[in-house]
């Protein structure tokens, strides 16, 4: 079955602090990943996925087969990534998501 | 370009009735895919709808059916209501079942 274990519901740190928000899976296959994100007042979006190894809006995110992990990183964080994170795990073809339950970051000044 | 919308944005509905929730897919997409999101948890997937067809089906059971229609908006219909139903309801569509999604803002169904 597939899973995915955010273990933390909230993350505070302070503004320029590094960030790293976790994420482990269970899939039995070839495991497609994404990160979610959901600013106040505004939609759930696609913040970045796996097989992009891109960074967006400073985040990067690797893919650790061995682990079964796929923590969000950002070196400095800023007030404006203040949002509801959700790992997400796709299957074959992509038809259903796992979402995780959600890590929320909170980033002060 | 329009996104997706849903509608109604709140519903209240008691034990034992019936609920139809609806969605307009963004411009040119062919996908919808319905998410229910309990309180404090991640979104849940109910099943999608690729072409009117159903595409993939999560662990919901049969009073939780669906509809796409040629323009592709997406209807979400839910019989026999329990208390457990009370949670948001999301639907995403795409440009394909394998693409990106583009999620609305959802509707907030109580169940009392």
């Amino acid at each position: 079955a597939q899973r995915v274990t955010q273990p933390e519901k909230l993350l505070s740190v302070f503004k320029g602090a590094p960030v790293e928000l976790k994420c482990n899976y269970s899939y039995s296959g070839s495991p497609e990943l994404f990160w979610y994100v959901q600013y106040s007042r505004q939609r759930l979006q696609l913040l970045l996925r796996h097989i992009s190894r891109e960074s967006i809006k400073g985040f990067t995110a690797d893919l650790n087969k061995g682990e079964t992990s796929f923590h969000l990183k950002k070196p400095f964080a800023q007030e404006e990534d203040s949002a509801m994170y959700y790992c997400v795990l796709g299957n074959t073809g992509r038809r259903a998501l796992t979402f995780g339950s959600g890590t929320r970051l909170q980033v002060q000044p | 370009e329009t996104g997706v919308t849903q509608s109604p944005t709140h519903l209240i509905k008691t034990r034992g009735q019936q609920v139809t929730l609806r969605c307009s897919s963004q411009s040119g997409h062919n996908t919808v895919s319905w998410y229910q999101q309990a309180l404090g948890q991640g979104p849940q997937f109910i099943f999608q709808y690729y072409r009117e067809e159903e595409n993939g089906r999560g662990n919901f059971p049969p009073r939780f059916s669906g509809l796409q229609f040629p323009n592709y908006s997406s209807e979400l219909n839910v019989n026999a209501l329990e208390l457990d139903d009370s949670a948001l309801y999301l639907c995403a569509s795409s440009l394909r079942y394998d693409e990106k999604l583009f999620f609305g803002s959802g509707t907030q169904l109580s169940v009392l």
